[in-house]
């Protein structure tokens, strides 16, 4: 049983492009988040939600627009995809508050061309 | 604004010697911090957490200690095996809830 999971695991595509990320978690936890890995292994937080709404939003573009429809699930949207967003994006959920453990999902690695 | 460092970027060492990894962040009013482990091409695991209360936490062969006044935490692998090859990162969590993670160190443990 995947604990965090994603979809998809590889995703290339050209630049412009829309794309979406897909999160699910069967832990029962009530916070997710999605973080990009860049290319010096530097993870840096994105977004966070609690029970499908927003508590983390980091300075991100917004062309990159996260989607709770419950809170088992957190979606990342990528509109007009740009060279620099070839990343890996990890999304993690945690308990309760994002002070307890997070567990992360495997990562899907995002190639722009 | 907090900034986490590991030195060293890389580590190699034969099987059976006592792992050190440190860990250093500019500000001191962590709630938490926490070390993970990453493999090539999967997710991180999360391997211990400590809270700011504690100095340290223990699981297995792995120590992880934490001194706040001198912004550093410390994860000790004792008698390393080669699959304790893989990057170890730490992250340090503020009081909103906000991660920051080092770049990691990685490890390989030669047989």
């Amino acid at each position: 049983d995947t604990a965090v999971s994603q979809t998809p695991k590889y995703l290339v595509t050209q630049m412009g492009n829309d794309k979406s990320i897909k999160c699910e978690q069967n832990l029962g936890h009530d916070t997710m988040y999605w973080y990009k890995q860049d290319s010096k292994k530097f993870l840096k937080i994105m977004f966070s939600y609690n029970n499908k709404e927003l508590i983390i939003n980091e300075t991100v573009p917004n062309r990159f627009s996260p989607k709770s429809p419950d809170k088992a699930h957190l979606n990342l949207h990528i509109n007009s995809l740009e060279l620099g967003d070839s990343a890996v994006y990890f999304c993690a959920s945690s308990q309760e508050s994002s002070t307890d453990t997070q567990y992360f999902g495997p990562g899907t690695r995002l190639t722009v061309l | 604004k907090q900034e986490v460092t590991q030195i060293p970027a890389a580590l190699s060492v034969p099987e059976g010697e006592n792992l050190v990894l440190n860990c250093s962040f500019t500000d001191s009013a962590i709630y938490n911090l926490q070390w993970f482990r990453q493999d090539p091409g999967k997710g991180l695991t999360s391997l211990l957490l400590i809270q700011s209360s504690q100095r340290e936490q223990t699981s297995g062969r792995l120590n992880a200690s934490l001194d706040k006044s001198s912004g550093r935490s410390t994860l000790y692998i004792a008698a390393s095996q080669p699959g304790d090859s893989a990057t170890y990162l730490c992250a340090a969590t503020d009081s909103w809830g906000k991660f920051q993670f080092g770049a990691g160190t990685q490890v390989v443990v030669t047989p």
